[in-house]
């Protein structure tokens, strides 16, 4: 079955500071795949997207590139923010449906 | 509305009572999903709604589960006899089910204690 596997957090990390939070899949078919995020308080919300491999979803500073041969969605950002910190979800979508399999979160704080 | 809806944000039961989750999904919205999140773990797809097709139940864990959707647009989950282990936080999420990989709107969850 489907399954996406991330790094388990908390990640803390300076501001300023280059971001990686790794994420990888196991899927039939070619999967599309998602990174979604929660602000304190907030629902989760879409962060990027791909699509099909070698695609570069790009967002707000944070960028993750399909990756088929690793089956890797790793996210980056160059410069983290405080208000980045927030819980990070990785997810895919694969067949003809629209549900999402997601993976535990991986939790960013940003401290000045 | 302006987002998806959820009510009530927390809720404290008592093992064997029996709940109700509500989910007010975004006007026009034709898609509705229920998720589950616990502790350490992921989020698990619960149930999908979408238009007047039957539901797709594949993730309701066990016979305790039910969900209906009233109208195409209000969702109720419904937990029987509660167990500890269904403690989490219920989200509910909607979209509008036009396209294939459309993101999904969340609603900010229902807290669920059973004790």
């Amino acid at each position: 079955g489907n399954s996406v596997t991330q790094m388990e957090g908390p990640v803390t990390l300076s501001e300023e500071a280059f971001l990686t939070i790794n994420c990888t899949y196991t899927a039939t078919g070619y999967p599309s795949l998602f990174w979604y995020v929660q602000y304190p308080g907030e629902g989760l919300q879409l962060l990027l997207k791909a699509t099909k491999a070698d695609d570069k979803g790009s967002n707000k500073g944070f960028e993750a590139t399909y990756r088929k041969e690793t089956t890797s969605f790793h996210l980056e950002k160059g410069s983290v923010q405080v208000s980045d910190s927030a819980v990070y979800f990785c997810a895919l979508r694969t067949g003809g449906g629209n549900k999402l399999t997601f993976g535990t979160g991986t939790q960013l704080k940003v401290e000045l | 509305g302006a987002g998806v809806s959820q009510s009530p944000s927390n809720k404290v039961t008592e093992k064997g009572k029996d709940v109700e989750l509500r989910c007010d999904p975004i006007s026009g919205h034709t898609a509705l999903y229920w998720y589950r999140q616990s502790l350490g773990q992921g989020l698990e797809f619960l149930i999908y709604f979408q238009g007047n097709s039957a539901p797709d139940k594949s993730g309701l864990p066990s016979d305790r589960f039910s969900a209906e959707r009233t109208g195409g647009s209000v969702s109720t989950l419904t937990i029987q006899r509660t167990q500890q282990e269904d403690s989490a936080v219920y989200l509910c999420a909607s979209n509008a089910g036009g396209e294939v990989n459309e993101k999904l709107f969340f609603g900010s969850g229902t807290q669920l204690s059973v004790l």
